[in-house]
């Protein structure tokens, strides 16, 4: 059980560029969350999803952020047209259930934007 | 506002010196409190889930403790692999998000 991964662990992109980070869950979990941790910041939430759906994006900024975890392949947050304020650690987390509440993180996505 | 507050911000500690580490929370419906570790340049690592007031889990030197305003970790004779940054999170409601404090540093000197 390769756990949850995510990639790159590495990102740099220049201001106005695209980010893309992919996050492929653990085995037989369904349930993915992404998590932001800006420098001297706790973990923030930004977006629950299932297969197909998202349940909750509270915590997505209304602008350039998106999320999907399509039926087939990893679930993407994409960052569009990056500025500075948007380097940080990306993290993903997935669970089996709902409340199982046995969410496992992955290493995370580091953006750097220059 | 629901909030989770961890104090102190960093704590140093002399190899095999016990101490606690606080998470206080101010949140309505707490369906769960977790503690998580966090090494630099890592991801989270779980390691306790607590559900009621006078619960209480237990794993190798570290022993979770739960109350209805707060919760503390508490580390034995902690050893220098100890050190990491350990993080305290709830699940409030009818939501299934994680919401976290700002975690503390431990360093654990020989």
């Amino acid at each position: 059980n390769a756990g949850v991964m995510q990639n790159p662990r590495h990102l740099v992109r220049r201001r106005g560029q695209e980010a893309r980070l992919r996050c492929s869950p653990m085995k037989g979990h369904s349930h993915v969350y992404w998590y932001r941790q800006l420098p001297e910041e706790g973990l923030k939430f930004m977006v629950y999803l299932q297969k197909e759906n998202i349940i909750d994006e509270s915590g997505m900024p209304k602008e350039r952020f998106s999320a999907e975890f399509p039926k087939e392949g990893p679930s993407i947050l994409r960052i569009q047209q990056v500025v500075r304020g948007d380097s940080a650690a990306y993290f993903c987390a997935s669970s089996l259930r709902t409340d199982s509440y046995g969410y496992t993180f992955g290493s995370g996505t580091r953006l750097t934007v220059v | 506002e629901d909030q989770v507050t961890q104090s102190p911000e960093a704590l140093r500690l002399q190899e095999g010196e016990s101490s606690s580490l606080n998470c206080s929370y101010t949140v309505s419906g707490l369906r769960g409190l977790f503690w998580y570790r966090q090494d630099p340049g890592k991801g989270p690592e779980f390691l306790f889930t607590l559900y009621s007031a006078g619960e209480e889990k237990e794993k190798e030197r570290l022993k979770a403790t739960l109350t209805k305003k707060e919760s503390f970790l508490h580390i034995t004779a902690p050893k220098p692999e100890d050190s990491a940054t350990y993080l305290c999170a709830v699940v409030m409601g009818a939501n299934s998000k994680l919401t976290f404090g700002k975690g503390i540093t431990l360093s654990v000197r020989p």
